[in-house]
């Protein structure tokens, strides 16, 4: 079945780091790519999309690229804040064009250290 | 803030009770998903409602259902708790056609 693998956390960095968050799917078909980030007692929110390959969604300085040769949508940031701290989720949509369904993986947390 | 609210914040419930949740999905958002999320995983897709009519669903036993009622708010129901249950629960809500959901932040379940 479809299935999405992202890097194991916590992931520390001190303020102004590049970040690399690593995500790789398994899925039939042309699934949509998503970046989900969970704030510190806040819910979900949608960070960028990628809904076909070599798509770039990009939001508040985070950029993903759908890459389908390699089954991945890695999350970067070129100068991360203390701000950014947050559980960061890749997930998938399995129905074309929607994403309703959602496979996600478990999460990798991100501290920033000042 | 995205406008979908979820009741109760917080929930203890003992084993074999019964719990329902609710949430308020955003006006006009027809389409409401559930999802269970165990501490320190990922989210797991239990069902979705469209137009008050369950049109997908994960992996979860019968015992739990849901509702979806015309205002835009839904419920989902859990009989027969188990220790496993224990969990945060998330609701989102969609507009047909749109590429986005909108989460609410979720019920705290424990169940003892």
């Amino acid at each position: 079945g479809n299935s999405v693998t992202q890097m194991e956390g916590p992931v520390t960095l001190s303020e102004e780091a590049f970040l690399t968050i690593n995500c790789t799917y398994t899925a039939t078909g042309y699934p949509s790519l998503f970046w989900y980030v969970q704030y510190p007692g806040e819910g979900l929110q949608l960070l960028l999309k990628a809904t076909k390959a070599d798509d770039k969604g990009s939001n508040k300085g985070f950029e993903a690229t759908y890459r389908k040769e390699t089954t991945s949508f890695h999350l970067e940031k070129g100068s991360v804040q203390v701000s950014d701290s947050a559980v960061y989720f890749c997930a998938l949509s399995d129905r074309p064009g929607s994403n309703y369904q959602l496979i996600w993986g478990a999460g990798t947390k991100l501290i920033i250290k000042p | 803030e995205t406008g979908v609210t979820q009741s109760p914040t917080h929930l203890i419930k003992t084993r074999g009770q019964q719990v329902t949740l609710r949430c308020s999905s955003q006006s006009g958002h027809n389409t409401v998903s559930w999802y269970q999320q165990a501490l320190g995983q990922g989210p797991q897709f239990i069902f979705q409602y469209y137009r008050e009519e369950e049109n997908g669903r994960g992996n979860f036993p019968p015992r739990f259902s849901g509702l979806q009622f015309p205002n835009y708010s839904s419920e989902l129901n859990v009989n027969a708790l188990e220790l496993d249950d224990s969990a945060l629960y998330l609701c989102a809500s969609l507009a047909g056609g749109h590429n986005e959901q909108f989460f609410g932040p979720g019920t705290r379940l424990t169940v003892l």
